[in-house]
């Protein structure tokens, strides 16, 4: 099976920036990807790393190292709408999606 | 964008029926689908993926007698709780993505409330 592991919560004030990790093992990889889930609602997606280095979406960054099995998503100028679960995911090498068990940002005023 | 619908948005039934959740790619064509749950604070876990044409896989542990899944075309997936009981009680979501896997996300219906009394 596969190792995904984030924190399970995180705190922050509005205006602020959070950085939300991820460390994986997975059996082969095609890519990682990050979900922003409000609560009673399903995952849309925030951000795409297939190749090791930085991508910057707006307010929302995700950085990938293949070789340290880690990934973070950074937020920037946090907005009270960004309080949220945000789930870091790996697809293996038969494309098969696994979740990890999500981070929950408050933002605070 | 790509859009996949699921219904019904929330369902209550009683002990010992079955269920029906619907869901649809609606401006691409699947063969692949997926099938997650998830419990109140915790991730969503794949059960199956659904393949068209043939037979679904599920994922370890998951019952493929008590959770039937049909992939008739290519923009239909369905998946039928049997004999529901109060632990299957969990929101549903289904998820496609377009074809050519490379760097395609997966898209997500807004999921299925399920209430089992």
């Amino acid at each position: 099976g596969q190792n995904i592991d984030q924190p399970t919560e995180m705190t922050a004030t509005e205006g602020a920036i959070v950085q939300i990790n991820c460390t994986y093992q997975t059996s082969g990889f095609n890519g990682l990807f990050w979900y922003q889930q409000h609560a009673g609602e399903a995952p849309t997606f925030l951000s795409y790393n297939v190749l090791d280095g930085l991508e910057e979406k707006g307010r929302f960054s995700s950085f990938l190292s293949r070789s340290k099995g880690y990934s973070y998503l950074l937020l920037k100028e946090l907005q009270m709408k960004d309080s949220a679960s945000y789930l870091c995911a790996v697809r293996d090498g038969d494309y098969k999606l696994s979740f990890g068990a999500g981070t929950t940002v408050t933002v605070r005023a | 964008g790509a859009v996949v619908s699921q219904h019904p948005s929330w369902v209550i039934c009683k002990s010992g029926t079955s269920v029906k959740i619907e869901c649809r790619s609606l401006d691409f064509q699947a063969t692949t689908m997926f099938w997650y749950r998830q419990f109140p604070k915790q991730s969503l876990m794949l059960m199956a993926t659904s393949n068209e044409g043939s037979k679904a896989t599920y994922e370890q542990g998951v019952e493929k007698d008590k959770f039937l899944i049909n992939h008739a075309s290519l923009t239909l997936s369905t998946l039928t709780v049997t004999s529901a009981h109060p632990e299957d009680s969990s929101f549903y979501i289904c998820s496609a993505s377009p074809p050519g896997q490379g760097s395609s996300p997966l898209h997500f219906g807004n999921g299925t409330r399920l209430t089992v009394t």
